[in-house]
């Protein structure tokens, strides 16, 4: 099982649309977990990051659901401007060197 | 703040050459790294940096030296240049997790390398 597994699209969906994404990691161990969107040809940035009880960030949500080792991202009323590839990043063990970056799910909003 | 920066933006080398990636922060940030990003790959770390005059090597360091004489520089050398080396090359630095602070990159802007 890859470390860090995410499907990788793309997801085509009109404006106003809720969609969802899922990211399985294969550590239990992982400690720490993130979204980060990346625009084409562009560096990867931020979205959020994954607290064990969810959260919220505007239009954005995130899950983790460590008895069965996914991270989940929730977008509501999807904008044209979502459309990007997004990043599932986990933190295998506490350490700097240990991030895993997934491969990416493409986002594609269209009007 | 200019954040992080790299340079050149795009390069073309040929087989065997040499040269070297820079980057600069400009935020204090004592965590630095080095990723490559290729079609299907994701990214992969290449060789990391927890402080100046520290470094150590990631997933993929074969081909590729690094050096941290500062905390604001990290530069990236390519020893000789091999066509598998083509790719989208970022350098990121990060807060010091010592403090409590995140995990949180930030990326640079990138630089496309072609090897021919």
């Amino acid at each position: 099982r890859k470390e860090v597994e995410q499907d990788p699209g793309p997801f085509n969906v009109p404006e106003g649309a809720t969609v969802a994404f899922n990211c399985t990691y294969s550590n239990s161990a992982s400690q720490s977990f993130f979204w980060y969107r990346q625009d084409c040809r562009k560096e990867p940035k931020l979205l959020m990051s994954v607290y064990s009880s969810g959260n919220e960030d505007g239009r954005f949500t995130a899950q983790l659901n460590r008895a069965s080792q996914y991270i989940s991202l929730l977008i509501r009323d999807s904008k044209l401007s979502d459309s990007a590839t997004y990043l599932c990043v986990v933190n295998a063990r506490s350490g700097y060197s240990t991030l895993t970056f997934g491969k990416g799910t493409m986002l594609l909003v269209s009007p | 703040n200019a954040g992080v920066t790299q340079t050149p933006k795009f390069q073309v080398l040929k087989t065997g050459q040499s040269m070297t990636l820079q980057c600069a922060q400009d935020m204090n940030h004592e965590y630095m790294s080095w990723y490559r990003q290729d079609p299907g790959m994701g990214l992969r770390l290449i060789h990391y940096s927890v402080g100046a005059g520290i470094t150590d090597q990631g997933e993929v360091p074969n081909g590729y030296n690094v050096s941290r004489s500062t905390t604001e520089d990290f530069p990236l050398r390519l020893l000789s240049a091999a066509p598998s080396q083509t790719s989208v090359y970022f350098c990121a630095s990060s807060y010091d997790p010592r403090t409590g602070a995140s995990y949180e990159q930030y990326f640079g802007p990138g630089t496309r390398l072609t090897v021919t």
